[in-house]
């Protein structure tokens, strides 16, 4: 079984630069969420995706926008970045969206960006 | 505004006695709640979950309690290992789609 992998590992941007970073989901796992964590703080829920199509979003400005594939992998991208969004962002796949309870979030390492 | 809250920082247990991580939340409309515990350079890992329908669950040497009237929840490890240390995460599941987390507790079990 295939777990939830993310890349880049590591990224460096300027301010005002657009980032894309790509998920892969756990096997079988057809629902996406990303989450950022900055430092000292718990994950942040950004938004999440169901077959294809934004599912909730959390207190997050447009210039964070998603895709999920057919095959249920996914990308973040952010546009017009701010030093704020220096950051751990954490892929998580899930059974299905419906049963996040019972079916517990699988998170990947993480993508760590850092703006300057 | 916080919804859920992890006051303690941080928190150091010698190795084979009990360990024992708060929470406090505030919307009662929660069904959830979750445990994660997060490595260096790791993703946070699922450790156990309790409905807002029970008050206790256990899986090994982890116990999740849940006490609806104080909106509280905490999570034992008996015993304690130096393995455990590592950054625990409460969560609540709001609605279908999100999890909100705290701020997190850093264990540390000295050897």
């Amino acid at each position: 079984e295939t777990g939830v992998t993310q890349s880049p590992t590591h990224l460096i941007k300027t301010r005002g630069q657009q980032v894309t970073l790509r998920c892969s989901s756990q096997s079988g796992h057809n629902t996406v969420s990303w989450y950022q964590q900055a430092l000292g703080q718990g994950p942040q829920f950004i938004f999440q995706y169901y077959r294809e199509e934004e599912n909730g979003r959390g207190n997050f400005p447009p210039r964070f926008s998603g895709l999920q594939f057919p095959n249920y992998s996914s990308e973040l991208n952010v546009n017009a970045l701010e030093l704020d969004d220096s950051a751990l962002y954490l892929c998580a796949s899930s059974l299905d969206r419906a049963t996040l309870g019972h079916s517990p979030l699988h998170f990947g390492n993480g993508t760590r960006l850092t703006v300057t | 505004d916080q919804q859920v809250k992890q006051n303690s920082p941080s928190l150091s247990v010698q190795e084979g006695r009990i360990s024992i991580l708060n929470c406090d939340y505030t919307n009662s409309m929660f069904d959830y709640f979750l445990w994660y515990k997060k490595y260096p350079a790791e993703g946070p890992t699922f450790l156990i979950s309790i409905s807002s329908i029970k008050d206790k669950n256990e899986d090994g040497r982890f116990t999740v309690f849940l006490n609806k009237s104080a909106k509280h929840l905490s999570l034992h490890i008996v015993p304690s290992q130096p393995g455990d240390s590592a950054v625990y995460f409460c969560a609540a599941l709001s609605g279908t789609y999100k999890y909100i987390f705290g701020t997190g507790t850093r264990l540390k079990v000295l050897a």
